[in-house]
């Protein structure tokens, strides 16, 4: 089946740092998604990605869709207390001719700490 | 708040023993999605119904099987369990279930296997 291999694993970064990571696949995806996941809650929707060569931003939170459509990274700026959790690329693709989807294929994740 | 709906957030049952989880998707989707979450698997997509028919099958065991009901609602129904099944479970929805369309999740269902 699809795999997305997801970087870092963990990372131990101080108040105010840049974040980076990232998810490559030898699957093509329609779509990327890029969630956080808060310990006894379910996965939050950050960034939707729809075009290959596709460059998102939500706040301090930038992502981009791989021209190869087999890549997407996830960058926070600036990070804050508030961005420790645990980020999942996600990577969907069209089962049918129609557009329809089939579920998401997810990452392993990369667990952020943000140290005093 | 994703508004998706999952209840119970906590359930503790026996091996061999039958449970259904139950979802309500936000207001206006018309695909629900389940997934589970482990430790060692990750999240992993089990399946999908799009305005009450199945749509997508991914990793689901023979003795998992779900529904969607009229009112949009879905039951994911797990029987015969087994220590191995004690996971999180969630459930997503997207208005269409195209590619385009992202999903949301509740918050899950805890089910823990004695």
């Amino acid at each position: 089946g699809q795999q997305l291999n997801q970087s870092p694993q963990s990372m131990f970064i101080q108040e105010g740092e840049d974040v980076s990571m990232n998810c490559t696949s030898s699957s093509i995806f329609n779509t990327w998604l890029w969630y956080k996941q808060e310990p006894g809650e379910g996965p939050v929707l950050l960034i939707a990605l729809y075009k290959a060569g596709e460059l998102t931003s939500n706040g301090r939170l930038t992502a981009q869709f791989g021209i190869t459509r087999k890549d997407s990274f996830l960058n926070i700026s600036a990070s804050i207390p508030s961005d420790v959790g645990i980020y999942f690329c996600a990577g969907l693709s069209t089962l049918y001719s129609g557009g329809g989807a089939d579920g998401l294929t997810f990452g392993k994740g990369t667990h952020l700490i943000i140290q005093p | 708040d994703s508004g998706v709906t999952q209840t119970p957030k906590h359930l503790i049952t026996a091996t061999g023993q039958r449970v259904t989880l139950r979802c309500s998707p936000r207001s206006g989707d018309l695909s629900v999605y389940w997934y589970q979450q482990s430790l060692d698997q990750g999240l992993q997509f089990l399946i999908q119904y799009y305005n009450g028919e199945e749509r997508a099958k991914g990793n689901i065991l023979e003795r998992f099987s779900a529904q969607q009901f009229p009112d949009l609602h879905s039951e994911l129904n797990l029987s015969s369990l087994e220590l191995g099944d004690s996971a999180l479970y969630f459930c997503a929805s997207s208005v269409d279930g195209a590619d385009n369309q992202p999903q949301h999740f509740g918050d899950g269902t805890r089910l823990s296997i004695l």
